[in-house]
């Protein structure tokens, strides 16, 4: 069974200060990993996709590596914004994603 | 569609009642999941359908739940003689292509609340 591990838990940081928010598995014969965000009481927004081939994918002020050897990806959010508060959500997929708990970011204005 | 679609958004419903809630997938997409969110939790995987093949059950927490979708369409997911701990957002996702390589998009979530 797939164990998906992100940390932090919970991030506060002031508007316009880069994150990194860091998702572990364990099972690294995956297909592809996507990264969601998810606002309260809403559904989740995919973000980004990463073929399992990849190492990096960019979109906007985000971008996200893949380490499939070592079980490792990491979400990079530049500059950010009052509006990126949410929880991001790591998903890696062998036959079916399996999620983490996320990452709750909280950017203060 | 423009997006994976879900009703009801909301139902409230007394213990040991059937509720059935709906998945309407973004047009063309072969793959459809459903998961489960208990507050404050993460998401639980509990079926997937792909095209015609046989779908994976293996996430489903009891017999009390089922789901059905036929050919590429709608979907079904139902919960029999509900129980309090069955509270929780139903959340479907649909994928263009197989099982391994698509983007899943996801719904709004139908929020069950069992009373």
């Amino acid at each position: 069974k797939q164990e998906v591990t992100q940390i932090p838990a919970a991030l506060s940081v002031p508007e316009g200060e880069n994150l990194v928010l860091n998702c572990s598995f364990t099972d690294s014969a995956i297909y592809n990993l996507q990264w969601f965000r998810q606002d309260p009481g809403k559904g989740l927004t995919s973000l980004l996709l990463i073929q399992s081939s990849q190492r990096e994918q960019t979109s906007g002020r985000l971008n996200a590596s893949l380490d499939k050897s070592s079980g490792r990806s990491t979400l990079y959010i530049a500059a950010s914004q009052p509006g990126d508060s949410a929880t991001y959500l790591c998903a890696p997929r062998l036959n079916k994603l399996s999620f983490g708990a996320g990452t709750t970011v909280t950017v203060r204005a | 569609g423009a997006g994976v679609s879900q009703s009801p958004s909301n139902k409230v419903t007394e213990k040991g009642k059937d509720v059935e809630l709906r998945c309407d997938p973004i047009s063309g997409h072969t793959a459809l999941y459903w998961y489960r969110q208990r507050l404050g939790q993460g998401l639980e995987f509990l079926i997937y359908f792909q095209g015609n093949s046989a779908p994976d059950k293996s996430g489903l927490p009891s017999d009390r739940f089922s789901a059905e979708r036929t050919g590429e369409s709608v979907s079904t997911l139902t919960i029999q003689r509900t129980q309090q701990e069955d509270s929780a957002v139903y959340l479907c996702a649909s994928s263009s292509q197989g099982a391994h390589s698509g983007e899943l998009f996801f719904g709004e979530g139908s929020r069950l609340t069992v009373l």
